[in-house]
């Protein structure tokens, strides 16, 4: 299958500051991308779907002042968590898609910690 | 909205033995996913069901889709500790939409 890359994999920052995380496909043109949350043995839950050159397309409850994502090339999107605080600490995970009927390819994940 | 359910949430078993996860979902799907996720990593892909009536087979797993009755069966022949995993399916429309994914399944291989 296709490989998407996350950096960083892990994070540790102080509450308040911003956080940014990137998501790279590396042998496709990823032309939507998606940013997953995950907390401790819980499902996955969407929290944004971009496409690139366009807004993302933020899921209800996901504040999209606070979780800035930009998809600004077909091989890189970026998640940005600012004024971050200990209840954003979670596992991030980004996924890719060339279009059409093409599956997900899902990227390490990043885990973040806000202290 | 697609809803996604899983079960049983978490499946302990002895090694050799054979069972069901089952992943029910709500109104229709074109595509059904399963994916094996270990602890502190990301999903790796298992299988992808695409038409009712796909059987797919990889090894001891063994994964089903019967759309009429938007049931999706993954099937564990003579489990291995090596298995041990949360398994989660994940449905949605075609063309590139959003995936929506079960509770998961946590499945734990004893010895």
């Amino acid at each position: 299958g296709a490989v998407v890359s996350q950096h960083p994999s892990w994070v540790i920052c102080k509450s308040g500051t911003s956080v940014k995380i990137e998501c790279r496909s590396l042998d496709f043109q990823a032309t939507t991308m998606f940013w997953y949350r995950q907390f401790p043995k819980q499902s996955l839950m969407l929290m944004a779907t971009s496409n690139e050159g366009s807004k993302a397309t933020y899921e209800q409850g996901v504040e999209k002042d606070k979780f800035l994502i930009n998809h600004a090339s077909l091989t890189l999107s970026t998640l940005t968590v600012t004024s971050a605080h200990p209840e954003d600490s979670s596992f991030y995970i980004c996924s890719g898609t060339s279009g059409g009927y093409n599956e997900q390819f899902f990227g390490p994940g990043t885990r973040l910690t806000v202290l | 909205e697609l809803k996604v359910e899983q079960n049983p949430l978490f499946l302990s078993m002895q090694e050799g033995k054979n069972y069901t996860i089952y992943c029910n979902y709500s109104t229709t799907s074109d595509r059904l996913y399963w994916y094996r996720q270990d602890p502190g990593k990301s999903l790796e892909s298992l299988f992808v069901l695409l038409s009712n009536g796909a059987v797919k087979q990889e090894g001891r797993l063994m994964a089903s889709l019967d759309t009429k009755a938007r049931l999706s069966t993954l099937h564990i022949t003579a489990a291995v500790h090596d298995l041990s995993a949360t398994y989660f399916c994940a449905g949605g429309p075609g063309t590139a939409s959003k995936l929506t994914f079960g509770t998961g399944t946590r499945l734990q291989v004893t010895l």
